[in-house]
């Protein structure tokens, strides 16, 4: 039984660059959570998705930060024009509705 | 914010019980607690939850008090694989809506 899924693991992006996250959710799982930890910090909750809908995107910054979860393939967190801030580990996580299951992350450097 | 308060780091000794405390005086009466461990920037981990009865699972154990107000997270017999920051987060289970909010967790230092 695979656990999430997320790739790639390592993304090294310049300075306004587009980057592309992606998270396989578990099999039968049809609720996606995206989380960033910036360095030395805690994580802290980014967008809430179910399949085809964003239920709750309340941690996302408002500008170049997008999310999607479509009918068919992995959820993709999508950062446009990035900038050194932006490096992070992003960890995407799934859910039937209790308990959230971590996927390894993706650790993103902005050059 | 995180409703929770932990310790910023502990250390066990390899082989003996670590108890991990956590207060959550402002808990509703509907909001379940709940364990997660991050072992060196991997992703989180979930451990064990509990409501009002004490919990144990293959883990740990997970202690609450009568009132709720605190919690202690026990790992029965502590191994050098077991160091990592745990995080204690209270919130409301079952309905569909789960955001986890993080808050600064405790370092655990197991050394042998």
């Amino acid at each position: 039984n695979a656990g999430v899924m997320q790739n790639p693991r390592h993304l090294v992006r310049r300075r306004g660059q587009e980057a592309r996250l992606r998270c396989s959710p578990m099999k039968g799982h049809s609720h996606v959570y995206w989380y960033r930890q910036l360095p030395e910090e805690g994580l802290k909750f980014m967008v809430y998705l179910q399949k085809e809908n964003i239920i709750d995107e309340s941690g996302m910054p408002k500008e170049r930060f997008s999310a999607e979860f479509p009918k068919e393939g992995p959820s993709i967190l999508r950062i446009q024009q990035v900038v050194r801030g932006d490096s992070a580990a992003y960890f995407c996580a799934s859910s039937t509705g209790d308990e959230q299951f971590f996927g390894p992350g993706t650790r993103l450097t902005v050059l | 914010d995180a409703k929770t308060t932990q310790p910023p780091s502990m250390d066990c000794a390899e082989g003996r019980a670590a108890n991990l405390p956590c207060n959550h005086s402002t808990i509703s009466g509907n909001e379940y607690v709940y364990w997660y461990r991050q072992i060196h920037s991997q992703g989180p981990q979930y451990i064990i939850h509990g409501l009002k009865n004490n919990e144990t699972n293959e883990m740990a154990s997970l202690i609450i008090t009568e009132d709720r107000k605190s919690s202690t997270l026990i790992l029965p017999h502590a191994t050098l694989r077991d160091t990592a920051v745990y995080y204690c987060i209270v919130r409301v289970a079952g309905d569909g809506y789960n955001k986890l909010i993080f808050g600064a967790g405790t370092r655990l230092a197991v050394h042998p």
